[in-house]
């Protein structure tokens, strides 16, 4: 079974440009979240997806960043402008729902530099 | 509000050695705790976990247990291995956050042989 996939690994650009992140669950996995990485942290949650419908979005910094899943299967983020300071790693996971306990499988991540 | 601490890396420890990662949480609810692992060049993996106080949770000779009294959930293996060297992350989710995963720093291990 493939696991999660996310696309590109690794990504540089200038701040102020844009970036789009592209993420391919589970077959089958209803609940896609992304998480941002720092360097030495751990990952903290952006936004959760129900099917496609965004049930937890409170951490995601709507002025520069948006996230769709229009048929509940992949996913895009995007930031616009980038800054400086989202040089980060990007996670998605997906679980079959987004139960207390139920397992969140994590894909490779993308490294975002931003000069 | 919830939060995970975990000891500080990096650990470096010879091959054979007894490993201890000490994690503490502090939850508004009743948590579900989990360990996940990252090997260098992969995404992270599940290692282990417990939904409930006393619970043990195990996998790939490593341990850990929920306990409720101390706020603890350390993860443990008896001989460690080169090929356990990785970053190791403690994290739990409670019913109010419906699932979403609240993770630790991270502690990097180093096996030497």
């Amino acid at each position: 079974e493939a696991g999660v996939v996310q696309s590109p690994r690794y990504k540089i650009i200038e701040k102020k440009q844009p970036v789009a992140f592209w993420c391919n669950p589970i077959s089958g996995h209803n609940t896609l979240y992304w998480y941002l990485q720092n360097l030495g942290q751990g990952p903290e949650l952006l936004i959760r997806y129900e099917n496609e419908e965004a049930v937890d979005d409170s951490q995601l910094p709507k002025d520069r960043f948006s996230a769709e899943r229009l048929k509940g299967v992949d996913s895009t983020l995007k930031i616009q402008p980038a800054e400086l300071g989202d040089s980060a790693v990007y996670l998605c996971a997906s679980s079959t729902s987004g139960l207390v306990g139920n397992e969140q499988f994590f894909g490779p991540g993308t490294r975002l530099t931003v000069l | 509000g919830n939060s995970v601490t975990q000891m500080e890396g990096p650990v470096t420890l010879s091959e054979e050695a007894f490993l201890t990662i000490n994690c503490t949480y502090t939850a508004t609810g009743y948590p579900s705790l989990f360990w996940y692992v990252q090997y260098p060049g992969e995404g992270l993996q599940l290692l282990l976990k417990a939904t409930k106080a006393d619970d043990k949770g195990s996998n790939k000779g490593f341990e850990a247990t929920y306990r409720k009294e101390t706020t603890s959930f350390h993860l443990e293996k008896g001989s460690v291995q080169v090929s356990d060297s990785a970053v190791y992350f403690c994290a739990l989710t409670v019913g109010g956050s419906q699932g979403n995963l609240i993770f630790g720093k991270g502690t990097k291990l180093s096996v030497k042989p």
